[in-house]
């Protein structure tokens, strides 16, 4: 399969503490995005890191890419209760391939 | 602005029936897609349209699953003779990126499908 796939499934932490969520994929990519998904929502493109990228920030979120071992990670610094959602990466891989997204990560920030 | 508008926002009917699912994009975006996500599932891709190029249908699950684009602007997705297991939230999503992918997608609140 195409999709990235993310892990853990399911994170639970305290307001305040850091939530780490990372993604796998399998092939080269030509960048790699990660988005939000609120419940009953659509999802939310967060923010987008591309192949020759080895990090990057937005606000409190800290993206970092490792090609060699292709693999992403996102890190919500000090997390809030609006932070609860689910979080998905999306690889996009050279070539005229759909966006695929993996299963998400259930982030649960309790307050 | 307007952001990705979807409608019904839910749609339940019976086995059988044949369903209309709406998409308006964002002005200007010329790249469209359509996913399914089943509950607690990522998103599974159906169709994409960019301009006036061929769609990608190559993620249609069955002949009773079709998607036009008219205008370049509003999109229908149609499922006939709709089975259980067509039940899903329908997301749609536009994009300005002429390269499917290269850039982010913007995403409507979906459709709730439930069959009966």
């Amino acid at each position: 399969s195409q999709q990235g796939e993310e892990d853990p499934q399911a994170l639970s932490i305290q307001e305040g503490e850091n939530a780490t969520m990372n993604c796998s994929y399998k092939t080269s990519i030509n960048n790699l995005q990660w988005y939000r998904q609120n419940s009953g929502r659509g999802l939310v493109h967060l923010i987008l890191i591309r192949s020759n990228e080895r990090e990057k920030h937005s606000g409190r979120l800290r993206v970092t890419l490792d090609t060699s071992k292709k693999s992403s990670s996102l890190l919500i610094t000090a997390s809030r209760a609006a932070d609860t959602a689910s979080y998905f990466c999306a690889p996009v891989y050279s070539g005229n391939t759909p966006l695929v997204f993996g299963k998400g990560t259930r982030l649960s920030v309790i307050a | 602005g307007a952001g990705v508008s979807q409608s019904p926002s839910n749609k339940v009917t019976e086995k059988g029936k044949d369903v209309e699912l709406r998409c308006d994009p964002i002005s200007g975006h010329t790249a469209l897609y359509w996913y399914r996500q089943s509950l607690g599932q990522g998103l599974e891709f159906l169709i994409y349209f960019q301009g006036n190029s061929a769609p990608d249908k190559s993620g249609l699950p069955s002949d009773r699953f079709s998607a036009e684009r008219t205008g370049g602007s509003v999109s229908t997705l149609t499922i006939q003779r709709t089975q259980q297991e067509d039940s899903a939230v329908y997301l749609c999503a536009s994009s300005l990126a002429g390269d499917r992918g290269r850039g982010a997608q913007h995403f409507g609140d979906g459709t709730r499908l439930s069959i009966l």
